[in-house]
């Protein structure tokens, strides 16, 4: 079964800087032929995509709001993807999830992790 | 940037209903839209992709339809489990914005 696991989030000050990590783990999982995105979600709010990453790193698309700000990055040795974030702001709270998704002989398959908080607060 | 709607916002219904929500792209999107359901304190689940095909696992019940801005999702028959919000995302261009969700709950 595939498994991602985000660790990073905490309280950080506005200004400040925090990096996320997603780790993916299971048998049978090509995580260099995944797109690997950070999704995010506002307390109380709906989902709002942030960016994500080609397969072979050579691609990197953000939201408006995060260029600039956010860095997404991956090592597929150690199937990992990294999301960067400096300069953070208060609206910048939210659980942070990370999503791959890979489409196969035109069938989707997509991985999400359960998430982790980040809290901007003085 | 494409901007997602969706309606409605909320709405109550009971089991065994039928439910359909709406999906409206600003501009044209092909197919290239996902759903997803989310419950409180989870994380979201993949359930459809390219408008109309079914993420393995997810029972048949649940369809899609539609191209170009306008999409559906319509539960058949509404099933306790399936109380939960619903999204729609755009995965034709960057940033892949999401609607601002449909909640389902029990009347």
């Amino acid at each position: 079964e595939v498994q991602l696991v985000e660790s990073g989030g905490g309280l950080v000050q506005p200004g400040g800087s925090l990096r996320l990590s997603c780790a993916a783990s299971g048998s049978g999982f090509s995580f260099s032929t995944y797109w690997m995105n950070w999704v995010r979600q506002a307390p109380g709010k709906g989902l709002e995509w942030v960016a994500n990453i080609k397969p072979d790193g050579s691609e990197k698309f953000y939201v408006d709001s995060v260029k600039g700000r956010f860095t997404i990055s991956r090592d597929n040795a150690d199937k990992l993807v990294y999301l960067q974030m400096n300069s953070l702001r208060a609206e910048d709270t939210a659980i942070y999830y990370c999503a791959g998704a890979m489409i196969q002989g035109g069938i989707m398959v997509q991985h999400w992790g359960q998430g982790t908080l980040v809290t901007v607060s003085s | 940037d494409i901007q997602m709607t969706q309606s409605p916002s909320s709405l109550s219904a009971s089991v065994g209903d039928r439910v359909t929500i709406t999906c409206r792209a600003s501009q044209s999107i092909s197919t290239n839209l996902n759903w997803y359901q989310q419950k409180p304190g989870k994380a979201p689940k993949f359930l459809m992709y390219v408008a109309s095909s079914l993420q393995s696992g997810v029972p048949s019940r649940f369809s899609g339809s539609g191209s170009g801005t306008d999409f559906t999702l319509t539960i058949s028959s509404l099933q306790p489990e399936d109380f939960a919000t619903y999204y729609c995302q755009q995965n034709y261009s960057p940033p892949f914005t999401f609607g601002p969700g449909t909640k389902v709950d029990i009347k």
